[in-house]
């Protein structure tokens, strides 16, 4: 099936540890996205990409890191400089053409030990 | 002022009530709409896309108002599966997405 899959669903990090979160499309997507949500709260963009080896900052970059190695993948890196990493993580994919809309992933779950 | 913003609510109607929610955009170069849906703890789903002429899937209506930029989205015969925080989404021409912070709806029996 054509879709989205982040991994793993959830991920405790411990004090000072970068962690990645995955984020795989098989939907020929151009463009990947990254949103943090915190309970209760809308969706903050962290990170996108429109092409390969092409990334811009969203609204709130800091701490976090991504590439984009391969046109399916989007890995997004929660780094030690990320002081409050708890949240609900949700990476979506789209087509640039005729903006069309966002299709997401189920989530990761990051917690703190 | 947010680019999007929406009523967070709660709203909380009967079974079988028509409700509506609005949304206001500020980016007048805003090219498409959508309506997403997204469950407790879930990722927000695709509810429908918002066209100029208005349009409808079932028991909900979705309508744009580009001089007002404004679009609503109304339930009808609302079930208690229609329950969830309603998003609206803005695209602009360059492609990015700007999400609202969502609207509560509680159908109780």
């Amino acid at each position: 099936d054509g879709g989205i899959t982040q991994s793993p669903k959830y991920l405790f990090r411990k004090e000072g540890q970068n962690v990645t979160l995955s984020c795989e499309q098989n939907l020929n997507h151009d463009a990947m996205y990254w949103y943090r949500q915190d309970p209760g709260q809308g969706l903050r963009l962290i990170y996108y990409s429109q092409i390969v080896n092409d990334f811009q900052k969203g609204d709130i970059a800091e701490g976090y890191s991504v590439s984009r190695e391969k046109k399916e993948s989007f890995p997004l890196t929660v780094t030690s400089a990320q002081k409050n990493p708890t949240a609900f993580y949700l990476c979506a994919s789209s087509m640039i053409q005729d903006n069309q809309p966002q299709h997401f992933g189920d989530g990761t779950r990051l917690s703190i030990l | 002022r947010k680019e999007v913003e929406q009523d967070p609510g709660p709203f909380n109607v009967p079974e079988g009530a028509t409700v509506a929610f609005n949304c206001t955009y500020s980016n007048s170069a805003s090219q498409s709409f959508f309506w997403y849906r997204q469950d407790c703890r879930k990722e927000p789903k695709l509810l429908m896309s918002v066209y100029s002429s208005g349009n409808e899937d079932g028991r909900f209506t979705a309508q744009l108002n580009r001089a007002s930029q404004y679009i609503s989205l109304l339930i009808r015969d609302s079930k208690l599966s229609d329950s969830a925080t309603y998003l609206c989404v803005v695209n602009t021409n360059a492609g990015k997405s700007t999400f609202g912070d969502g609207t509560t709806l509680t159908v109780k029996p």
